[in-house]
């Protein structure tokens, strides 16, 4: 089973739309950190947000904001009035211990083209 | 200047061969890491490094080994690579294994 998942593969946004990308993990730990990451076509991998698991506050950050949610082992991010620039893959990832020490553990990402 | 370095960005090269990747961060952090990013865009961990411990993959093939000189380097060694290693290879840093890493530019290896 998948620690980390991200069902949606793809997604196509018009510039100016909200979207939330979903992310749903699974873990034993109740010690844990959740990260999202964003890889632009030009490849490099960029930190975006991390949360650990004693902290359930919603965050904000200009157009992106994140939903952690105990409840249902969700960790949703939300980009409003998305712009082309946002044109991405996404990467939710949780990080647990494991073997010793605590292991990254990445989605498969969701990639979101935002048409002009 | 670049935080966490990698050279070289593309490496094309024969089966076979044995070949390296280097890694440098300036940001004075204690664990570095490898991960591998298939065709399909999946990234998986290869390797951690922390004070020394060296904690692997299990899934990772022993041609694959990690070397560190010092705190500010990590590098990877290939021996006999072989077509599935192709993929793009990320270096990785972190000032604890519990906070957020920062990420390399990548190595993207073609094995012909």
């Amino acid at each position: 089973a998948q620690k980390v998942t991200q069902a949606q593969t793809e997604i196509s946004v018009v510039e100016k739309e909200d979207v939330t990308l979903d992310c749903v993990y699974e873990t034993r730990d109740t010690t844990y950190y959740l990260f999202w990451y964003k890889q632009p076509p030009s490849g490099e991998l960029v930190f975006l947000i991390r949360r650990n698991s004693f902290d359930e506050q919603n965050e904000i950050s200009g157009r992106y904001s994140w939903n952690f949610q105990k409840s249902t082992s969700s960790f949703n991010f939300t980009i409003t009035a998305s712009q082309v620039v946002d044109s991405a893959v996404y990467f939710c990832a949780l990080s647990e211990l494991g073997a010793g020490s605590y292991q990254l553990t990445f989605g498969k990402g969701t990639k979101l083209s935002v048409i002009p | 200047d670049t935080a966490v370095s990698q050279t070289p960005k593309y490496l094309v090269t024969q089966m076979g061969n044995d070949k390296s990747i280097k890694c440098e961060q300036n940001l004075g952090h204690d664990t570095m890491y490898w991960y591998k990013q298939d065709s399909k865009k999946f990234l998986k961990i290869m390797f951690s490094y922390n004070n020394k411990e060296l904690i692997i993959n299990e899934t990772v093939p022993n041609r694959f080994s990690p070397k560190s000189p010092d705190k500010a380097h990590l590098n990877l060694h290939i021996n006999s690579l072989e077509l599935g290693d192709s993929a793009v290879y990320f270096c990785a840093s972190s000032r604890d294994q519990y906070n957020e890493q920062f990420f390399g530019p990548g190595t993207r290896l073609t094995v012909l």
